[in-house]
């Protein structure tokens, strides 16, 4: 079974540009959450998406938004990038989501550098 | 808000060396996960615990949930080089929307 696919890998943006990153959940998953991770603030929890709805989300500005299409696959856009923003950003998909005991399978994340 | 965090923040250790790394939350949770990552690499699913006092073992690895649901703890006995990378916790939230949040992490360094 193939594993959780992000892209792209790399992607170098200048401030006040827009990203939009994708993910490609583990097929039957139908969860996928969104994460950023910096070296000081370490693993933080953007949303999730369950079945094309948000069911969660944590505590970012509202330039940070996602979708989820009706195969699963997931993207997630930042408007008006700030230098803040530069992070590797993980998706993680599972079967059935956060609100149950699921694993969560990581993809190898997007690294977005704001110059 | 509500808090994860683990200690120490880094450590390292002599190949053969026990290791253990703590994490304490600031809410009771519902379960807590662990997960590994290599350096350069992403988060990969170690365990999962659920019950109150629960114990598991992956061979070198003991993981423990705590009592109260609070905290949890990795313990590795005779660390090997491999053991390398920086282990998180991941506690998901009783309260309101479920969703997991992550500890600060600890990040593990053996010396052969």
């Amino acid at each position: 079974k193939a594993g959780v696919t992000q892209t792209p890998r790399y992607l170098i943006k200048t401030r006040g540009q827009q990203v939009t990153l994708s993910c490609s959940p583990i097929s039957g998953h139908r969860s996928v959450s969104w994460y950023q991770q910096t070296p000081g603030q370490g693993l933080q929890f953007l949303f999730e998406y369950f079945s094309e709805t948000q069911r969660n989300k944590g505590n970012f500005p509202g330039r940070f938004s996602g979708r989820q299409f009706s195969n699963s696959r997931s993207e997630m856009n930042v408007s008006t990038l700030e230098l803040g923003d530069s992070a590797l950003y993980l998706c993680a998909s599972s079967f059935l989501g956060q609100g149950e005991y699921n694993e969560q399978f990581f993809g190898p994340g997007t690294r977005l550098t704001v110059l | 808000g509500q808090q994860v965090m683990q200690i120490p923040q880094y450590q390292h250790v002599q190949e053969g060396e026990d290791f253990t790394t703590y994490c304490n939350s600031s809410t009771t949770l519902s379960n807590i996960q662990w997960y590994k990552q290599r350096p350069g690499g992403h988060p990969v699913f170690l365990i999962q615990l659920v019950k109150s006092g629960e114990v598991k073992k992956q061979k070198r690895l003991t993981f423990q949930f705590g009592e109260a649901k609070k905290n949890s703890s990795l313990h590795i006995t005779a660390t090997q080089t491999t053991d390398v990378g920086t282990y998180f916790c991941a506690g998901r939230l009783v309260s309101g929307t479920y969703k997991y949040i992550f500890g600060t992490g600890t990040r593990l360094k053996v010396l052969a």
